[in-house]
């Protein structure tokens, strides 16, 4: 059994361009969540993914969008690059939403130049 | 709207010492509740949960914290810190109904010194 998987591991941009970070969920998850970590901070709810739906949004402009695959795995786009968009992204299965066991990836390092 | 404070962004204690990191929660209905460990340029690795029963949770590595609901605490501790307690501990919340969409706080760093 794989764990919770993210791609690529580090992701240099400029400010203006966009981005695409990966994340393959853990067998059998259907709930997806992301999470800005920026240096020194916390981890942000960005938005979640429950069976290729939505399923809510943390406080983060419409320029953070997202994408659930049939097979579970998720994607996040993040357009119109700013500097403060520099982060550690992180992406979280759970077997359902409400579900209390929640496994982390490793992480996408982003740097906006 | 839920939230965590974590006191003391930075706690260093001796090698075999006592580990003490807080956290304080602000819900208003009752949370779920969480210990997460971050290793360097890794990703988050939960130490412990509660969620309901016994208020004194036991997690991986050592760890406990007790749910206190009239202190609205859930502190973390370790009778006897090791030198790979090194790293970044978080402390999240969550409703119980959406237990996968996690409050954290900023975080405490833990050193541990010979």
């Amino acid at each position: 059994e794989t764990g919770v998987t993210q791609s690529p591991t580090h992701l240099i941009k400029t400010r203006g361009q966009q981005v695409t970070l990966r994340c393959s969920s853990q067998s059998g998850h259907n709930t997806v969540s992301w999470y800005q970590q920026a240096l020194g901070q916390g981890p942000q709810f960005i938005f979640q993914y429950y069976r290729e739906e939505e399923n809510g949004r943390g406080n983060f402009p419409p320029r953070f969008s997202g994408l659930q695959f049939p097979n579970y795995s998720s994607e996040l786009n993040v357009n119109a690059l700013e500097l403060d968009d520099s982060a550690l992204y992180l992406c979280a299965s759970s077997l359902e939403p409400s579900g209390s066991e929640q496994f982390f990836g490793p992480g996408t390092r982003l740097t906006v130049l | 709207a839920q939230s965590v404070t974590q006191l003391g962004s930075h706690v260093s204690v001796s090698e075999g010492a006592l580990v003490l990191l807080r956290c304080n929660y602000s819900s208003s209905v009752p949370p779920y509740l969480f210990w997460y460990v971050q290793y360097p340029n890794q990703g988050l690795q939960l130490l412990l949960k509660y969620t309901t029963g016994a208020t004194l949770v036991k997690g991986i590595n050592g760890f406990e914290a007790e749910f206190k609901k009239s202190e609205t605490s859930f502190h973390l501790t370790k009778p006897s810190a090791h030198m790979s307690d090194a790293a970044e501990y978080f402390c999240a919340v969550s409703d119980r109904g959406t237990a996968s969409k996690l409050t954290f706080g900023t975080g405490t760093r833990l050193q541990v010194t010979l």
